[in-house]
């Protein structure tokens, strides 16, 4: 089955820090990865989506890679704020008609 | 652009009763729409596709018969879980995606059901 891996365990920075998140995917590689934010109560806000022939993508302070040979995709916040601070979600799809599976997310808390 | 709206935010109902779950897109038009689930500090669980018009995909796993879809037209989309059980209290979640961006599911805010 295609699995998304996200670490579980929080990641602490303090403010002004570079955060970086990992997604782990197994199997062939998806035809997009997608990363969202979510806040504790609420659904998933649509950040940025990658292709596999892409290998950066970025967008303000954000910034998502794509490596196939690592299966990996990081996914960067620079000048990190407090107000960053929420579950990121990674999501593979294998076509732009098909579904989602997501990751169960990574906890970004950033300090003051 | 692309919001989506769900009614209600959240619902506590007795054991054995039903809710029906609404999913709008306010401002285009829905040719799919996703409905998940979530347990707390899990990933976003996929129980079907609902194609507007047409009878809804479900994952493998969930019941057809329990939890009911309609996909009446193309702004909205309903999900109502049938004589309902402690274990189906979750937090649920719809997503729309438009003709035009077939990638980017756009994510209402999710609904929060507490079956007493």
């Amino acid at each position: 089955s295609q699995k998304i891996e996200q670490n579980s365990e929080a990641l602490n920075i303090q403010e002004g820090k570079t955060a970086t998140l990992t997604c782990n995917y197994t199997n062939y590689s998806p035809a997009y990865l997608q990363w969202y934010r979510q806040d504790p109560g609420r659904g998933p806000v649509f950040l940025l989506l990658i292709r596999e022939n892409e290998k950066e993508k970025r967008k303000e302070r954000l910034k998502v890679t794509f490596d196939t040979t690592l299966k990996q995709s990081l996914f960067h916040i620079t000048a990190s704020q407090p107000a960053d601070s929420a579950t990121y979600l990674c999501a593979r799809a294998n076509s732009g008609y098909s579904t989602l599976t997501f990751g169960k997310g990574t906890m970004l808390l950033v300090s003051p | 652009g692309a919001v989506v709206s769900q009614h209600p935010s959240r619902v506590i109902c007795k054991s054995g009763t039903s809710v029906k779950i609404e999913c709008r897109s306010l401002d285009f038009q829905a040719t799919t729409m996703f409905w998940y689930r979530q347990f707390p500090k899990q990933s976003l669980m996929l129980m079907a596709t609902s194609n507007e018009g047409s009878k809804a995909t479900y994952e493998q796993g969930v019941e057809k018969d329990k939890f009911l879809i309609n996909h009446a037209s193309l702004t909205l989309s309903t999900l109502t879980v049938t004589s309902a059980h402690p274990e189906d209290s979750s937090f649920y979640i719809c997503s729309a995606i438009s003709g035009q961006l077939q990638e980017t599911q756009y994510f209402g805010p999710g609904t929060r059901l507490l079956v007493l």
